[in-house]
């Protein structure tokens, strides 16, 4: 049973394309966290959410805590946007999703 | 800025010898972590520290110890390497681990077991 479920698992978008990554949940969180994990294995954080919406550049990363999901959405997408996406809720301990394997082609 | 460094980026051992990987973190936090990531299978925590030589198990213990003898480094270690301990390895701090705090990883080390 995974308590961190992602959505899709890999993704191909052309250059400029909208792109959504969706995250639900099943457990009691108090915060929601979407994490980039570039090739060759570094990892940085984006975003960490308790509500509403939040914007770094072409990033918008949105959570509705009583239905439990969260999207991470990529304006504009560009190559250098191809990574790996996690996302990660802290509950009583963290619980990471498996992930979502973007690939942005010019 | 933090910054999180872990002692390799790729390592290649054979079955049974002691493997050491070290991870350190330059912000005083108290909190540090050892992951480990394999396809599919997303990242799984394996030991966790919330102070010097305090450490707690995590979903997956089986076959590693850690070591926090300094509150800056955290150790993992494999006694007899086997080959499903072929993965990625990443390490994590966080300031205390309060509900909502954001981990800060390292670059990761891979490890081949052959």
């Amino acid at each position: 049973k995974n308590e961190v479920e992602q959505s899709p698992q890999n993704l191909t978008a052309q250059e400029g394309e909208f792109i959504t990554i969706n995250c639900s949940y099943s457990v009691g969180i108090s915060a929601l966290h979407w994490l980039q994990q570039h090739p060759g294995g570094g990892i940085v954080s984006l975003f960490m959410l308790s509500s509403g919406k939040k914007k770094h550049g072409r990033l918008i990363a949105t959570i509705n805590i009583q239905e439990k999901h969260s999207s991470l959405h990529i304006t504009a997408s560009h190559p250098r946007d191809s990574a790996v996406y996690i996302c990660a809720v802290n509950g009583n301990q963290f619980y990471f999703g498996t992930g979502t394997s973007l690939t942005v082609i010019p | 800025d933090v910054k999180v460094t872990q002692s390799s980026r790729y390592l290649v051992k054979r079955t049974g010898e002691k493997v050491f990987l070290e991870c350190v973190q330059d912000m005083d936090h108290e909190n540090m972590f050892w992951y480990r990531q394999d396809p599919g299978l997303g990242l799984r925590l394996i030991y966790f520290s919330y102070d010097v030589k305090m450490k707690e198990k995590g979903d997956i213990p089986e076959g590693y110890s850690v070591s926090r003898e300094k509150k800056e480094r955290f150790s993992l270690i494999l006694e007899s390497a086997s080959t499903n301990q072929t993965s990625m390895y990443l390490c994590a701090s966080s300031f205390s681990g309060r509900a909502g705090e954001t981990q800060y990883f390292g670059p990761g080390t891979r490890l081949l077991v052959l």
